[in-house]
């Protein structure tokens, strides 16, 4: 079952802060998260496995809420170049079983 | 380095035409799946495999069927195009096969117009 998404799309001035959620309904094992500029193909930016961990590069990290069966994506001091689609996908397991994408959350940053 | 390789680039197909979407792989990844996307609903999986000789449906396999005779090629196929097959195709690969914990690699698409 795909993953929920919000918000849907967001609009941000260069220099604000944007979350994106990412909800499942379903045990999670793993939480990927990607960005896609328009034309082009998804991008990884990390994964976040069992065990509620947090993790960051550059001004973009993201938790995993275990319990919760949710993530969320944190871009701080937001440039111009994160203007994208931004995908969770979602697993239950490690060996690839039900694998699926959220819908997106379409982010703009304008100067 | 060149990665993840679709070809074509774009297609355009009459229905009830047939064709194969051609994918390559480098990196010596034994995961290797294939996505469509559409407005509005994100990637979806229609097959994947996790090693030559492997293969096993998705989410939306109806209307496709694919191989793995290498390491390397994963060929999808799609038997007698329709319209509803307009869509945007990604070709994906990583590494051990274990999606949990590893990161996709994406080809650049494939663009398929069905008419």
């Amino acid at each position: 079952q795909q993953p929920v998404q919000s918000p849907q799309a967001v609009i941000l001035r260069e220099g604000e802060d944007a979350v994106i959620n990412c909800s499942s309904s379903k045990a999670l094992y793993s939480v990927h998260w990607y960005r896609q500029k328009h034309g082009e193909a998804p991008v990884f930016l990390m994964i976040l496995l069992k065990g509620g961990e947090q993790k960051g590069h550059d001004k973009i990290s993201a938790s995993f809420n275990e319990k919760k069966q949710q993530s969320s994506l944190y871009l701080t001091a937001s440039q111009l170049s994160y203007s994208g689609t931004y995908f969770c996908g979602t697993g239950s397991d490690n060996y690839g079983q039900n694998f699926v994408f959220g819908p997106g959350t379409r982010l703009s940053v304008l100067p | 380095n060149a990665g993840v390789t679709q070809t074509p680039k774009f297609q355009v197909l009459k229905t009830g035409q047939s064709m194969t979407l051609q994918c390559a792989q480098d990196m010596n990844h034994e995961y290797m799946s294939w996505y469509r996307q559409d407005p509005g609903m994100g990637l979806r999986l229609i097959h994947y495999s996790v090693g030559a000789g492997i293969t096993d449906q998705g989410e939306v396999p109806n209307g496709y069927n694919v191989s793995r005779s290498t390491t390397e090629d994963f060929p999808l196929r799609l038997l007698s195009a329709a319209p509803s097959q307009t869509s945007v195709y990604f070709c994906a690969s990583s590494r051990e096969g274990r999606k949990g914990g590893q990161p996709q690699h994406f080809g650049d698409g494939t663009r398929l117009s069905i008419l």
